[in-house]
């Protein structure tokens, strides 16, 4: 059985630019949720999909967005990006509340 | 809401040495616990869960953690450490509630060094 698969899994993008990741979860699992990891300020919820709509939802700013399409596959996406949110963007699928499976991650470096 | 401290952000150890990573928490409803564990550029990996039952919970590679209500702590051991253990091991918590996972609250982390 495949894993989630993260694409890209590396990214340099301008500031004020805006980006798209891409996150394929486990087969059959149809909850995908998105964390940001920064040595700053560590591993943050941004949110989480259920059956294409939004379940939680983190703090951060309307810049982050994300969906989920009917196969569960799942998109985030940033806008008017800022040094900050140069980070590793992990995303996790579950089929259970009892556990999450997650990515490699894409490395999001904003120049 | 929940939130997690993991005690020590630097472990160093000598190879085939015990170790204790520790993790507590605080919560004001029930939980699930974790121990993931995280080598340079890759994703999380799980490495034990308590969900319910027995306090002493068993994981890959030779880990395990013990629940300890009373405390608020979920310690993660191992008897025997080995180079490939070097790695950052993460604690976190969700709640019991709903049907799907949720948010998963993570610990900043600890960074296990094994030192030959």
């Amino acid at each position: 059985k495949a894993g989630v698969t993260q694409t890209p899994r590396y990214l340099i993008k301008t500031r004020g630019q805006q980006v798209t990741l891409s996150c394929s979860p486990i087969s059959g699992h149809r909850s995908v949720s998105w964390y940001q990891q920064t040595p700053g300020q560590g591993l943050q919820f941004l949110f989480e999909y259920f059956s294409e709509t939004q379940r939680n939802k983190g703090n951060f700013p309307g810049r982050f967005s994300g969906r989920q399409f009917s196969n569960s596959r799942s998109e985030m996406n940033v806008s008017t990006l800022e040094l900050g949110d140069s980070a590793l963007y992990l995303c996790a699928s579950s089929q259970s509340n009892t556990e999450a499976f997650f990515g490699q991650g894409t490395r999001l470096t904003v120049v | 809401a929940q939130s997690v401290t993991q005690l020590d952000s630097q472990v160093p150890v000598f190879e085939e040495a015990p170790v204790e990573l520790r993790c507590n928490y605080s919560s004001s409803v029930s939980v699930y616990l974790f121990w993931y564990v995280q080598y340079p550029n890759q994703g999380l990996q799980l490495l034990l869960k308590y969900l319910s039952g027995s306090t002493l919970v068993k994981g890959i590679n030779g880990f395990e953690a013990e629940f300890n209500k009373s405390q608020t702590s979920f310690h993660l051991r191992k008897p025997s450490v080995h180079i490939s253990d070097t790695a950052e091991y993460f604690c976190a918590v969700s709640s019991k509630r709903g049907s799907t996972l949720g948010r998963l609250y993570f610990g900043r982390g600890t960074q296990l060094t094994v030192w030959p």
